[in-house]
């Protein structure tokens, strides 16, 4: 399987412990993207990684939240001391941006991984 | 305030007709998507517009730009086609997403 890959697929967590989730994008992508989707609602821009950078976060990623893409391919998403607030799904998507000067940049379509869901008791 | 307003939010049909979802938008951006996510929560990209119109199957994606509008509509619909469709719209630095709810259709046989 080639596509966008996550792990764990379900986490059951007690408030207060920290958990990590990882994304795999699709190979050679070098954009990677983390939302969260609560139920009911459409998903939540987090951040973005542009290659190992952290281009963007979102006022939704309190400081218990951290991510890294340290070498530019996985990434992880880690939220320390969670809270019941924190239960959703977490979703990852990737994209390749094309270089500066070929095609329209803001044509990179998003492919989305099948996410992580995180039950915080 | 959501920059993105999906219409209607539930929606039941009977197999074989025409269904049509609306999107609204305030801001300027880059691109406009429909996305289909099924139980489960696998979302799947349908179209990317930034003008005019496409055609998929029996899937039909429009957008006005100048109105902040677009439209999905699905010909002849069938129960597979029961699903949550999301709108959402690309800007800021990175083209990240902004998603609307989502319309829950529901086609019966």
């Amino acid at each position: 399987d080639t596509g966008v890959s996550q792990d764990p697929r379900h986490k059951i967590t007690k408030r207060g412990q920290n958990v990590t989730f990882r994304c795999d994008p699709i190979s050679e992508h070098n954009r990677l993207y983390w939302y969260r989707q609560t139920l009911g609602q459409g998903p939540e821009f987090l951040t973005y990684f542009q290659n190992e950078a952290q281009l963007e976060k979102s006022r939704l990623l309190s400081d218990r939240f951290s991510a890294e893409r340290p070498k530019g391919s996985f990434s992880t998403l880690e939220i320390q001391r969670t809270e019941q607030g924190d239960s959703a799904m977490y979703l990852c998507a990737s994209s390749l941006l094309p270089r500066v000067g070929t095609i329209d940049t803001s044509t990179d379509t998003q492919y989305f991984g099948p996410g992580t869901r995180l039950t915080v008791l | 305030k959501n920059e993105v307003e999906q219409s209607p939010q539930n929606l039941t049909a009977q197999e074989g007709e025409f269904i049509t979802i609306n999107c609204s938008y305030s801001v300027g951006i880059s691109a406009l998507h429909w996305l289909q996510q099924h139980p489960g929560g696998g979302i799947v990209s349908l179209f990317m517009l930034s003008s005019g119109k496409k055609k998929h199957g029996r899937l039909i994606a429009t957008i006005n730009i100048q109105e902040k509008h677009s439209s999905l509509h699905i010909t002849a619909s069938h129960p597979r086609d029961s699903a949550v469709y999301i709108c959402a719209v690309r800007w800021g630095p990175g083209n990240q997403f902004y998603f609307g709810t989502g319309t829950s259709l529901t086609v019966i046989p």
